[in-house]
């Protein structure tokens, strides 16, 4: 299987600053998917990204696929970007994903 | 377009009680996932669908669950007996392989509580 881990496991904000969430796989990666969860809600996709940079608002998603990472940047965090954050990865050939635990992201006002 | 949907929203059982989960996928998506969801954790994939056809079932436990998705479409995720260790969200996800893509869609899950 594949082993997807994420940094950190929460993060407490003051609104306003930036936010960094890490995401270190295990095995090559070909399909890989931020997702948020507010408490109690679905996952929404954030980024479709296996490899290079997408943005997206105050998003910004860079995977380095041959060194097995990616990271989710947040600039000037909100109260309304509390939540977690999970990484999903799909190794070659599959198409189950499996996720990270996710980062328990607090941004109090 | 509409999203993923799926019911009951919540279900509180006893344990050695049945329970059944429906799901209708984003209509056209050929790839149907059942995910398990426990209290403060990631998903874990239960089974996935290629149209009616179980591509992975390795994590279903097979002695108490089952998933069907018998045209394609809909589908249902049933346990039998439940246990209090099955007491978690159940999401369902759905996706089109266009290119390589694969997109996953989820629904807002059934949260299940077995007493």
């Amino acid at each position: 299987g594949q082993q997807v881990q994420q940094s950190p496991a929460s993060l407490v904000l003051q609104e306003g600053e930036n936010a960094e969430l890490q995401c270190n796989f295990s095995s090559t990666a070909t399909r890989l998917q931020w997702f948020y969860q507010h408490p109690g809600g679905r996952l929404v996709s954030l980024f479709y990204n296996p490899s290079g940079t997408k943005h997206t608002g105050r998003l910004t998603s860079t995977t380095v696929t041959n060194e097995r990472r990616s990271s989710l940047h947040i600039s000037s965090s909100q109260t309304t970007d509390s939540g977690t954050y999970f990484c999903a990865i799909s190794n070659t050939g599959y198409q189950n994903f499996y996720f990270g635990k996710g980062t328990s992201l607090t941004v109090i006002p | 377009e509409a999203g993923v949907t799926q019911s009951p929203r919540y279900a509180v059982l006893q344990e050695g009680q049945a329970v059944s989960f429906w799901c209708d996928p984003i209509s056209g998506h050929d790839t149907l996932y059942w995910y398990q969801q426990p209290r403060d954790q990631g998903p874990q994939l239960l089974v996935y669908f290629r149209d009616e056809a179980v591509i992975d079932n390795s994590q279903l436990p097979s002695d108490r669950f089952s998933a069907v998705r018998p045209k394609g479409t809909n589908s249902t995720l049933k346990i039998q007996s439940a246990k209090q260790g099955d007491t978690a969200t159940y999401l369902c996800a759905s996706s089109f392989q266009l290119g390589g893509r694969d997109t996953q869609y989820f629904g807002p899950g059934t949260r299940l509580l077995v007493l």
